[in-house]
């Protein structure tokens, strides 16, 4: 079965850097997300991207988020000056369809942790 | 806002033993319910889904009811194996939006 893939599968950063969390989703796939999980907690819906754009966002992507897919196959997340709170494993996921019922593939996750 | 509840874990059972996970949801019209399963090291998996009202999804011998009345969808299985230890997480996506909207996940340790 087809995959989504996410690189690095741990990020080690110090308060204040920036950090890009990289996946490469499924190829015939058009809908991407970022999702975290601060452990211990839920699963937290981040953003969706469609078409070159945000479609939906939480109130967690502010704007030291960014998401960006720079050629045909990779999509990526940017924190532009982290914070401790943002130590997490982020998700990210993609569907080839955007209504409610469609299937969403996730990656392994990238464990970020900020000291 | 939308959001699930589900059972906190760990689950601990014996194999061959009877399997259930609560997960109760509050949204507003009619959701799409789903559980996804993440076995150690692994990213989530959709194990199944339903998508109206007195829908049953099944797979790999798991099964849930959408329950409208109860706004639950509570996962069982009859016999569980080893090999299904993981965390366990109920979610719901409303048919307005494309976000899934997750519990705080089950973990299930099954010992031999």
């Amino acid at each position: 079965e087809p995959e989504v893939t996410q690189t690095p599968s741990h990020q080690v950063t110090q308060m204040g850097q920036e950090v890009i969390l990289r996946c490469v989703p499924i190829s015939n796939h058009l809908y991407f997300y970022w999702y975290r999980q601060i452990l211990g907690q839920k699963v937290e819906f981040l953003v969706s991207f469609y078409n070159n754009e945000i479609s939906e966002k939480s109130e967690i992507f502010d704007d030291q988020f960014s998401v960006e897919r720079p050629d045909g196959s990779n999509f990526t997340l940017k924190i532009r000056s982290t914070k401790l709170e943002d130590s997490a494993m982020y998700f990210c996921a993609s569907s080839d369809g955007a209504v409610a019922n469609e299937k969403l593939f996730f990656g392994s996750g990238t464990q970020l942790s900020v000291l | 806002g939308d959001s699930v509840t589900q059972m906190e874990g760990p689950v601990t059972l014996s194999e061959e033993a009877f399997l259930t996970i609560n997960c109760t949801y509050t949204a507003t019209g009619y959701p799409s319910l789903f559980w996804y399963v993440q076995y150690p090291g692994e990213g989530l998996q959709l194990l199944l889904k339903a998508t109206k009202a007195d829908d049953k999804g099944s797979n790999k011998g798991f099964e849930a009811t959408y329950r409208k009345e109860t706004t639950s969808f509570h996962l069982e299985k009859g016999s569980v194996q080893v090999s299904d230890s993981a965390v366990y997480f109920c979610a719901l996506r409303d048919n307005a939006g494309n976000m899934l909207t997750f519990g705080g996940g089950t973990r299930l340790m099954v010992k031999p």
